[in-house]
């Protein structure tokens, strides 16, 4: 059974200030990592998807690499808005299924 | 652009009463899934169908049953609910070569 863990669990950052935070996953038999962003009383929704190492994704402020030797991805957001306030998951590709982290939740302090 | 859709929004059910959450999906989708999420945990996969015609147990199954009707339709049955199964049911679709989850917008269940 794999493993995805992300930290930390949650995170409080001023607006204005850039963040970032992890997630880890077993590197051997990698397929896929995804990033998803998920509001409060709303669906998840997706923001990456990630297959080789060295890889850099980004959309608007948000970017995301990944290293998949070392078995790790980060998420950074730049000049956080109380808009990026939501839980961000990522999830490893296994086999038709996707193996869930627990989450960071980000709250912007305004 | 419908994606995935979940009905119903809402659900209150007594112990004991079944009820079957259904979920259909336009954008030609292999895979479907069910999670459920309840406070301070994440997703939780119930059950998934990689393909049409074939469902597998996720890491919570117990008390469900679940039906790939077609490519497009999923449903997910509790036959005998138990407060235990009040949670916000989520279903999902991914295509295949490392494509994203898309979510529907979830079913709230109370059972009382």
């Amino acid at each position: 059974i794999l493993n995805v863990e992300q930290s930390p669990q949650s995170l409080h950052v001023q607006e204005g200030d850039s963040t970032n935070f992890t997630c880890s996953f077993p590197s051997s038999n990698f397929y896929a990592l995804h990033w998803y962003r998920w509001e409060t009383a709303k669906s998840p929704e997706a923001l990456f998807v990630m297959t080789l190492n060295g890889d850099e994704k980004k959309k608007g402020r948000i970017s995301a690499t990944l290293n998949t030797k070392e078995g790790y991805s980060y998420l950074y957001i730049k000049g956080s808005q109380p808009e990026d306030s939501a839980t961000y998951l990522c999830a490893q590709d296994s086999n038709y299924q996707l193996i869930w982290g627990a989450g960071t939740k980000l709250i912007i302090k305004p | 652009n419908a994606g995935v859709t979940q009905t119903p929004k809402f659900q209150v059910l007594k112990t004991g009463q079944s009820m079957t959450l259904q979920c259909a999906q336009d954008m030609n989708h292999n895979s479907m899934y069910w999670y459920r999420q309840d406070p301070g945990m994440g997703l939780r996969l119930i059950y998934y169908s990689a393909s049409e015609g074939t469902t597998d147990k996720g890491e919570v199954p117990n008390g469900y049953n679940v039906s790939r009707l077609n490519k497009r339709e999923f449903s997910l049955r509790l036959e005998s609910a138990a407060p235990s199964q009040t949670s916000v049911y989520f279903c999902a679709s991914m295509g295949p070569n490392g494509q994203p989850q898309h979510f529907g917008d979830g079913t709230r269940l109370s059972i009382l």
